[in-house]
């Protein structure tokens, strides 16, 4: 039973496309997160979402759009996407906000 | 601004060789710090959560210390199988995420 599944594992996509990536938790954790790794293998958080409800939003583009339809589930909505989406997606999820994150096995997007 | 910051950046062990791995932190208010474990392709997988100075936790040939500024990931006798990037990670103070370090790339060579 895998704890944190997100789809797809890779996804190819040309420039100005919308694409969704899923992910879903079977922890029955309370919070979930997205993290983007760039191609120096550095993780920054994208979204947090507690309870079905946003909780934090970094400076991210607004093209780039959560939506949890329940507290299970964390999708990643990205609208008229760019070269500089390429990076590997990482869906999360923790108990709350002081515990430790398990993370998804990772979505490569690359845009062309 | 929490910042996290993991030295070296890179290690390259022989079989056998023990070394540490070094996580220096800011916060205002330690709540725990967590260290990660990432090969590659694959996500995250977690290994400790250490909440007070003086905390250790072992896991066969890996041990994290704290203290009141770094963490220490001790890998005693390493063998090829341990070569990954180990990530050391705390949350935010008061907001839903982990501030992770650039991590450390260990490869253990036979």
């Amino acid at each position: 039973d895998t704890a944190v599944s997100q789809t797809p594992k890779y996804l190819v996509t040309q420039m100005g496309n919308d694409k969704s990536i899923k992910c879903e938790q079977n922890l029955g954790h309370d919070t979930m997160y997205w993290y983007k790794q760039d191609s120096k293998k550095f993780l920054k958080i994208m979204f947090s979402y507690n309870n079905k409800e946003l909780i934090i939003n970094e400076t991210v583009p607004n093209r780039f759009s959560p939506k949890s339809p329940d507290k299970a589930h964390l999708n990643l909505h990205i609208n008229s996407l760019e070269l500089g989406d390429s990076a590997v997606y990482f869906c999360a999820s923790s108990l709350d906000s002081y515990t430790e994150a398990f993370f998804g096995q990772g979505t490569r997007l690359t845009v062309v | 601004e929490d910042q996290v910051t993991q030295s070296p950046e890179a290690l390259r062990l022989q079989e056998g060789e023990s070394s540490s791995l070094n996580c220096s932190y800011t916060v205002s208010g330690l709540r725990g710090l967590f260290w990660y474990r990432q090969d590659p392709g694959k996500g995250p997988e977690f290994l400790f959560t250490l909440y007070s100075a003086g905390e250790e936790k072992e896991k066969e040939r890996l041990k994290a210390t704290l203290t009141k500024k770094e963490s220490f990931l001790h890998i005693t006798a390493p063998k090829p199988e341990d070569s990954a990037t180990y990530l050391c990670a705390v949350p935010g103070a008061g907001s839903y995420q982990l501030t992770f370090g650039k991590g450390t790339k260990l490869s253990v060579i036979p």
